[in-house]
């Protein structure tokens, strides 16, 4: 089955320690993207990549890093700058907007990483 | 920046009644969608509106997007046990670089009792 896959589903870092949370997809989607969910909040979009070998800083991008090797697969390293690391982490992916005829594409999510602190 | 203010913030109802919710901005989007989130898991999309004043259903529910680009509701008919979650409206909209930048309220949670 089509789908975007987050692992691992739970994570502990430890003071100083960078963690690097995964994120694939097989929706032969461009777009892929990061949010942050803290309780109570809406998704804040931490960065975000509409094709290979680029990408983009989103609102809360500080502390963190990602790459975008592959097509497939867009990680997310979580730095020991970011100093409140603890939070639902969430991957997305969409089809790339073709053009002004073409309706937009909504995001579609994986399940998820939750990050604490030891 | 934008910003979405979705209320109600919680909801806790009797199974078979119906359920309205919705989002409002003092931006325009050109988008709207809504999704459902269970606890530990990924949000889902429930409904997607693409044109000012769009009305569209699925299932029990129904969405509309508001004629001025700036609201959307989402209703939920006869509602059900697994009804429960926390549901998010989002507004897309486009940015000069092709971006769709999704813009995210805080949630309803919704509670059902049997």
């Amino acid at each position: 089955d089509g789908g975007i896959t987050q692992s691992p589903k739970y994570l502990f870092r430890k003071e100083g320690q960078n963690v690097t949370l995964s994120c694939e997809q097989n929706l032969n989607h461009d777009a892929m993207y990061w949010y942050r969910q803290d309780p109570g909040q809406g998704l804040r979009l931490i960065y975000y990549s509409q094709i290979v070998n680029d990408f983009q800083k989103g609102d809360i991008a500080e502390g963190y890093s990602v790459s975008r090797e592959k097509k497939e697969s867009f990680p997310l390293t979580v730095t020991s700058a970011q100093k409140n690391p603890t939070a639902f982490y969430l991957c997305a992916s969409s089809i790339t907007r073709r053009g002004p005829e073409h309706p937009n594409q909504p995001q579609h999510f994986g399940d998820g990483t939750r990050l604490s602190i030891l | 920046g934008q910003q979405l203010n979705q209320s109600p913030q919680s909801m806790f109802i009797q199974e078979g009644e119906d359920v309205s919710m919705n989002c409002t901005s003092s931006s325009i989007f050109n988008t709207w969608l809504w999704y459902k989130q269970d606890p530990g898991e990924g949000p889902v999309l429930l409904i997607a509106l693409y044109k000012a004043g769009e009305l569209t259903s699925n299932g029990r529910l129904t969405a509309q997007f508001g004629i001025t680009r700036k609201d959307s509701f989402l209703n939920i008919s006869a509602s059900i046990p697994s009804d429960v979650g926390i549901y998010f409206c989002a507004g897309q909209l486009s940015t000069s670089g092709g971006y769709n930048k999704l813009i995210f309220g805080a949630g309803t949670r919704l509670a059902v009792h049997p």
